[in-house]
């Protein structure tokens, strides 16, 4: 089992350009969730997803959409990049939802110019 | 809306000294969580905690929940350079969606 991954790894963006993020995971859970990771601010939680079809605004999502089409896979989309979103993403699953363990992904370091 | 406050920021340490990080929630929280993150790398659970005064241990490692359910602890016995990390803590109240404490920066310097 692969768990959690996320493609791209590191990107640069400049300002203005729109990019997506892909995140998958081969667990067969139904809980998908995107965070971003800023110094010194810990996780904070951009968009989630209780299953395939379904998404939900988390603590920071202006500037960001996100889809989940298949069970699989949760996008998350910048439409057009800004400096203030230069930050790490990462992406999580779980089986139980919130109240069980979340299985984190790599990550991927964004920088917007 | 809820608030995890985590202390300390950072903490450095001589191997095999004790280590302890502390976690505290403005609510009533239904679990909390802790999780690793080593340098460079992404968070990894290492336990969750749901009754009040809960305590768990693993190996040097020993959590705790408080009686009232709005606070725990995470305590290092002797310290190794393995440790070295972030640790955060994520509380649940009511809502959908874990909040983490901005985590503790552990050092361990040999």
């Amino acid at each position: 089992n692969a768990g959690v991954t996320q493609t791209p790894k590191f990107r640069v963006l400049k300002t203005g350009q729109s990019m997506t993020l892909l995140c998958a995971q081969d667990m067969n859970h139904e809980y998908m969730y995107w965070y971003r990771q800023d110094p010194g601010m810990g996780l904070r939680l951009i968009h989630y997803s209780v299953g395939e079809g379904t998404t939900a605004k988390g603590e920071v999502p202006d500037g960001y959409n996100v889809s989940r089409l298949k069970k699989q896979n949760f996008l998350l989309g910048l439409e057009s990049a800004a400096p203030s979103q230069t930050s790490v993403y990462f992406c999580a699953s779980s089986y139980r939802g919130v109240a069980g363990e979340q299985f984190f992904g790599p990550g991927t370091r964004l920088t917007v110019l | 809306g809820q608030q995890v406050m985590q202390i300390p920021q950072y903490q450095h340490v001589q191997e095999g000294e004790d280590f302890t990080t502390y976690c505290n929630s403005s609510t009533t929280l239904s679990n909390i969580q802790w999780y690793k993150q080593r340098p460079g790398g992404h968070p990894v659970f290492l336990i969750q905690l749901v009754k009040s005064g809960e305590v768990k241990k693993q190996k040097r490692l020993t959590f705790q929940f408080g009686e009232a359910k709005k606070n725990s602890s995470l305590h290092i016995t002797a310290t190794q350079t393995t440790d070295v990390g972030t640790y955060f803590c994520a509380g649940l109240d009511s809502g959908y969606a874990l909040n983490f404490g901005k985590g503790t920066s552990l050092l361990v310097t040999p």
